[in-house]
C-alpha cells in the first residue's frame, strides 16, 4: 500500500540553524500538507500546498518558514532560523484529490529537536 | 471548547471491554475524521464521516455524527492491548481539500 514517507525520522540542530525536513507524498496525490505537533499539544496545520502554490497557512507559517516540491516528488518544509519553540514532530500529509470524502494521509513524522 | 475537542481526555480499560469516546467541533464542517496515533509515532487514519451521513462502521470501529449537536463519538469494540493509542478527531470545513483541525486526542490504555 502506498505511504507517505519522510526523512530523517529524527533532527538535531542548533538554534539559528537551517533544517529541511523532506517528504515524499504517495505519487497520484495533488494536495500537500505540512503539520506540526509540540510534545503533548494538539496537531497544529502549517501549511497547505496546491498546484505548486500555497493555498492555505496558518498563523505559524512565518517567514521563517517556506515549502517547495523542487522535483514532481519531494515536498519539502524549511525553517531559516530555527528557533526554540520549533521543536516538536513535523507531519507531512497528501491527498489524492479535493473532495469533501477525501482522506488526508499522513507521514510518521520528523521530530525535530532545537538545543 | 475548541473545533474538535474530545472526551474524556484519558480512558484506561480491560481487554474484551469497549472504549467510547467523543468530539465536539464548533463549526459547520464538510467531514469529521478519526486518526489513532501510537507514542510518539504517526498519524494513522481510521475512518471518515461525511457531513451528511449520521454512523459509519469499519471493523470494530462505529463512528457517529450528530452535525444538530456538532458532535462524534468513536467505539471502539472488544478492545485490544494493540488499541493502546491517542486517538484524534480532525474536522474539515469550507472548501474541500483545505486543512486539517485536530483536537487534543483521547489517550486510551487497554490493559490485559
Amino acid at each position: 500500500e502506498p505511504e507517505v514517507t519522510q526523512t530523517p525520522s529524527h533532527q538535531v540542530t542548533q538554534m539559528g540553524q537551517e533544517v529541511i525536513l523532506r517528504c515524499v507524498p504517495i505519487s497520484n496525490h495533488l494536495y500537500f500538507y505540512w503539520y506540526r505537533q509540540i510534545l503533548g499539544q494538539k496537531v497544529e496545520f502549517l501549511v497547505s500546498f496546491y498546484n505548486n502554490e500555497i493555498s492555505e497557512k496558518s498563523e505559524i507559517f512565518d517567514d521563517q518558514f517556506s515549502v517547495e516540491r523542487p522535483d514532481g516528488s519531494n515536498f519539502t518544509l524549511k525553517i531559516r532560523s530555527t528557533k526554540l519553540e520549533d521543536s516538536a514532530m513535523y507531519f507531512c500529509a497528501s491527498m489524492v484529490l479535493a473532495g469533501f470524502g477525501k482522506t488526508q494521509y499522513f507521514g510518521p513524522g520528523t521530530r525535530l529537536l532545537v538545543l | 471548547s475548541q473545533q474538535g475537542e474530545e472526551d474524556p481526555q484519558a480512558l484506561s480499560i480491560q481487554e474484551g471491554e469497549n472504549a467510547t469516546m467523543n468530539c465536539s467541533y464548533k463549526t459547520s464542517i464538510n467531514n469529521l475524521q478519526w486518526y489513532r496515533q501510537n507514542s510518539g509515532r504517526g498519524l494513522v487514519h481510521l475512518i471518515l464521516i461525511r457531513s451528511n451521513e449520521r454512523e459509519k462502521h469499519s471493523g470494530r470501529l462505529r463512528v457517529t455524527l450528530d452535525t444538530s449537536k456538532k458532535s462524534s463519538s468513536l467505539l471502539i469494540t472488544a478492545s485490544r492491548a494493540a488499541d493502546t493509542a491517542s486517538y484524534f478527531c480532525a474536522t474539515s470545513e469550507g472548501a474541500a481539500g483545505n486543512k486539517l483541525t485536530f483536537g487534543g486526542g483521547t489517550r486510551v490504555l487497554v490493559k490485559p
